[in-house]
């Protein structure tokens, strides 16, 4: 059973960094690419970015909203996917998903989402 | 970026009813539409795929269709699990960008 979970989440002042983990398991990690949305509360899905399998070269791509500040990792020898959060803003309150991207028809889906981790940007 | 537009934003309907969702991208995007169901404090769930597949586990009551700017989900039989808010994500092009969400409620 394919399996992703989140964790890493929590409050944080804004301006200060906090990174995301997100383990794989029940697939081989390596072969897919792991993409990170996020939902800020009572509001609809958002995009924040993905990182391509290393067979792709391993490259990522960002929302607008993060460019410059998030980065997106992957460590395939332990399953993990990490989005690195720096100079956060109150608006970056939301919930994280991880979700992996399967290439089919020559663009990507997400068939497979974790449940999410509360990240809250309050001073 | 490619603009989503989903309607409607809501909808009330019963069990065994036929609902549609719409959604219209504000430039062609060929057949690269997902659509997800999510239900409160939970994950997004994939249902389709580019454009009209979906994966197993997925009831054949859901359907989507479409190509270019103008993509349909169709549920063909409501369900009392399918209360829930669907979104149409396009896959075309980065920013990869979703619509307003269609909440379906209980009529």
């Amino acid at each position: 059973e394919v399996q992703l979970v989140e964790s890493g989440g929590g409050l944080v002042q804004p301006g200060r960094s906090l990174r995301l983990s997100c383990i794989g398991s029940g697939f081989t990690f390596g072969d897919y690419a792991l993409s990170w949305f996020r939902q800020a509360p009572g509001k609809g899905l958002e995009w924040v970015g993905f990182i391509r399998s290393k067979a792709d070269g391993e490259t990522t791509e960002y929302a607008a909203s993060g460019k410059g500040t998030f980065i997106i990792s992957r460590d395939d020898s332990k399953g993990i996917v990490y989005l690195q959060m720096n100079s956060l803003k109150t608006e970056d309150t939301a919930v994280y998903f991880c979700s992996r991207g399967v290439w089919g028809s020559y663009r990507y889906f997400f068939d497979n989402w974790g449940q999410g981790t509360l990240v809250t940007v309050s001073s | 970026d490619i603009q989503m537009t989903q309607s409607p934003s809501s909808l009330s309907a019963s069990v065994g009813d036929r609902v549609t969702i719409t959604c219209r991208a504000s430039q062609s995007i060929d057949i690269y539409v997902n659509w997800y169901q999510q239900k409160p404090g939970k994950a997004p769930n994939l249902l389709i795929y580019p454009a009209s597949s979906f994966p197993s586990g997925v009831p054949s009551r859901f359907r989507g269709s479409g190509s270019g700017t103008d993509f349909t989900l169709t549920i063909s039989s409501l369900q009392p699990e399918d209360f829930a808010t669907y979104y149409c994500q396009q896959s075309y092009i980065t920013p990869l960008t979703f619509g307003g969400g269609t909440k379906v409620e209980i009529k």
